[in-house]
Order: structure tokens, then C-alpha cells, then sequence
């Protein structure tokens, strides 16, 4: 597509509840990131994809959260038992290679959690 | 690790006044830096970015930011702010290369106000 698609735009949940974010990153870019922004703050990162594989998960917060991208395009970000600290908007990104830290970031308008 | 500090959250000017936004960053390394803007409600966008060559950066829009490595600074400016330009403004430095490391590191924001 033209640019990172992210749905839902808002999501609200009951704590404790099961929740899945999707991401359709930029149609040719291998590498894919999660981010989370509280309010605020500037985003925090999450996971980083290169292709199917999660090269660098070291900011996921703790084990209910996780991510997959099963066939290099597409990613959901899942969290389990939901927490009211939970609450921020999640942003995705995609660029094309990663091999580089100068590679551009083309971001998602983000999917805004709140738990309830 | 890297990081940034942007030393001003809010920045309050008058439309046709020069802006400066400050930052300041922290790396072992030779980083990539970018300054990104959020409008409300809308996805991350580049404004431009800092990768080794030129110290003096063009972007979009008008503004300009300036690589100093002595004083490990990274500000951006703009000769006269437009009302448009009234949104929240991150400084953001790559993650390391040779780690293995993708991810960018965001500053906590600093949000312009333009004034008529």
C-alpha cells in the first residue's frame, strides 16, 4: 500500500482481556517495528522484524507481550491480560533493508489501547 | 547505550518568529540523528536526518538542524515559524549497527506552540 496501515485506529478492552493489534507495513519493506507511545512521551521500542524473524525483541516489557510476521509482510502485535498500564497508542513502521541505522522510519497513524 | 535529551518540552513562539528546538545526544558511536514531527492525530513524519556527511542538515519545511560533535548537539531551527508548524517535535538517534541494534531512540518531545 501507499503507506504503514494500522487497525484498529482505537481499541478499548476490559483488563485482563486478550488483544491483537495489526500492522500492514509498505508493500517491499523487509524490516518491520513496534513502538509504543504513552501519553506524553516520546515512543518506546518494542520489537524489530527483518523479514520473518524478530531480530530484536529486548524492548518488549515482559512475557504477555509478543509478536509475530509469519510471512515478512504483515505483523500483529498480541498482548495477553490486559493491564490499565497497557494504555498508550501502538505504533508500527517499516523501512526498506535495516542493515543500516540511517535507514528512514515510515510510520503508521498508530493504534490507540485504552484498558478499562 | 544511546540517548537524547531534548532540553525544552514546550517551545511558545510568535508566527514570522525563528524557532529552536534542543537537543542533545549520547552515543559511543558515530550515530544517525533525525529530528521526526507528530501532528494530532496523525503518523510520525521526517523531517530530516543527520547520517555523516554534511553537519548542516536541510528538511522539509523550512527547517535545519546542525550536527555538533563537541558539543554533542543536535538542534533545529527555522528562520519563521508558520502557524502549521504548531506540533510536537522528537529527536531521535539510531540504535548501534554492529549490535545488532536497529532500533531508534526518541527523545521525550518538545511540543511548538505558534502564536498569532
Amino acid at each position: 500500500g501507499a503507506g504503514v496501515s494500522q487497525t484498529p485506529s482505537n481499541k478499548v478492552t476490559e483488563k485482563g482481556k486478550y488483544v491483537e493489534l495489526r500492522c500492514d507495513p509498505i508493500s517491499g519493506h523487509t524490516a518491520l517495528y513496534w513502538y509504543r507511545q504513552s501519553l506524553g512521551q516520546g515512543p518506546e521500542f518494542l520489537i524489530y522484524f527483518q523479514g520473518t524473524g524478530a531480530a530484536d525483541d529486548s524492548g518488549l516489557p515482559n512475557d504477555r507481550f509478543f509478536a509475530v510476521r509469519p510471512e515478512g509482510s504483515v505483523s500483529t502485535l498480541k498482548i495477553q491480560r490486559t493491564e490499565r498500564g497497557d494504555s498508550a497508542v501502538y505504533l508500527c513502521a517499516s523501512s526498506f533493508g535495516g542493515g543500516s541505522g540511517a535507514n528512514v522510519l515510515t510510520f503508521g497513524a498508530g493504534s490507540r489501547l485504552t484498558v478499562l | 547505550a544511546q540517548s537524547v535529551t531534548q532540553l525544552d518540552s514546550h517551545v511558545s513562539v510568535s508566527e514570522g518568529t525563528p524557532v529552536l528546538l534542543r537537543c542533545n545526544y549520547s552515543s559511543s558511536y558515530s550515530p544517525s540523528l533525525f529530528w521526526y514531527v507528530q501532528h494530532p492525530n496523525k503518523g510520525l513524519q521526517l523531517l530530516l536526518k543527520y547520517t555523516s556527511a554534511a553537519t548542516l542538515v536541510k528538511g522539509i519545511n523550512g527547517f535545519e538542524a546542525e550536527f555538533k560533535k563537541s558539543e554533542t548537539s543536535f538542534h533545529l531551527t527555522k528562520p519563521s515559524a508558520h502557524m502549521s508548524d504548531a506540533a510536537e517535535y522528537f529527536c531521535v538517534v539510531s540504535g548501534r549497527v554492529d549490535t545488532g541494534r536497529r532500533a531508534l531512540t526518541f527523545g521525550s518531545g518538545t511540543r511548538l506552540q505558534v502564536q498569532p
